[in-house]
């Protein structure tokens, strides 16, 4: 969905354990999911995608996990470390990529 | 390699000015670009999004404008900024399913 105007939500981690970063869209034609990790002052950098003939997708520490019944997207990091602090921004697009559209953000801090 | 480079860094810029941001790609062609704008502490607002020359998707009525007078160069302006323009501008650049952002402009409208 549109991130428009909007306060970002904060989620505090403590070291170690596992952190979960959840996210809804609203277009129904989205086929690709993207999942973003922004640090202070920097653009984002990609970090997991999925497609929509998928519901889950591993990478190093990350899984994507995507409920296309209730428009859902979340993203789990396991064993949260300092570094993982962090603007996380899921992202959707339909059909040709032409318009990739964020959700609003969540803000990560792991406290140490 | 595919890269995108965004500049200037940062900008201070007075109020009324005109702006000129540039953005161009290396290492890939016909991209699909974007201009988003991040203001602080904010979510991530689309722009503009180009899928070639000449075609500009404009998706805020506001006083910005872009264009794009060749393949991989995207450039975002204003004859006036307001104080509503400052924050993070972040170019960004698609090809398929591949989608890249540059380092950003930090822009204080002043």
């Amino acid at each position: 969905g549109e991130s428009v105007g909007l306060h970002l939500p904060t989620l505090s981690v403590q070291e170690g354990d596992n952190s979960i970063i959840n996210c809804a869209y609203s277009n129904s034609a989205s086929d690709y999911f993207i999942w973003y990790k922004q640090e202070s002052g920097k653009g984002p950098q990609f970090i997991i995608d999925i497609r929509s003939n998928m519901d889950k997708r591993q990478g190093q520490r990350v899984t994507v996990l995507l409920n296309k019944t209730v428009k859902h997207l979340s993203l789990q990091i396991a064993a949260t470390q300092p570094g993982d602090s962090a603007v996380y921004f899921c992202a959707d697009s339909s059909g040709g990529y032409q318009k990739v559209t964020f959700g609003i953000g969540t803000k990560l801090q792991v406290i140490p | 390699s595919q890269t995108i480079h965004q500049w200037p860094a940062t900008l201070v810029q007075p109020v009324g000015s005109p702006l000129s941001l540039e953005c161009t790609v290396e290492g890939t062609s016909n991209p699909n670009l974007y201009w988003y704008r991040q203001a602080a502490g904010r979510g991530l607002q689309l722009l503009f999004y180009s899928v070639g020359i000449g075609q500009i998707s404009s998706e805020v009525p506001q006083n910005l404008s872009a264009s794009r007078p060749q393949d991989r160069q995207f450039i975002l302006s204003s004859k006036k900024l307001l104080l509503s323009d400052s924050g993070f501008y972040l170019c960004a650049w698609s090809v398929g399913s591949t989608f890249t952002f540059g380092s950003g402009t930090r822009l204080t409208v002043v």
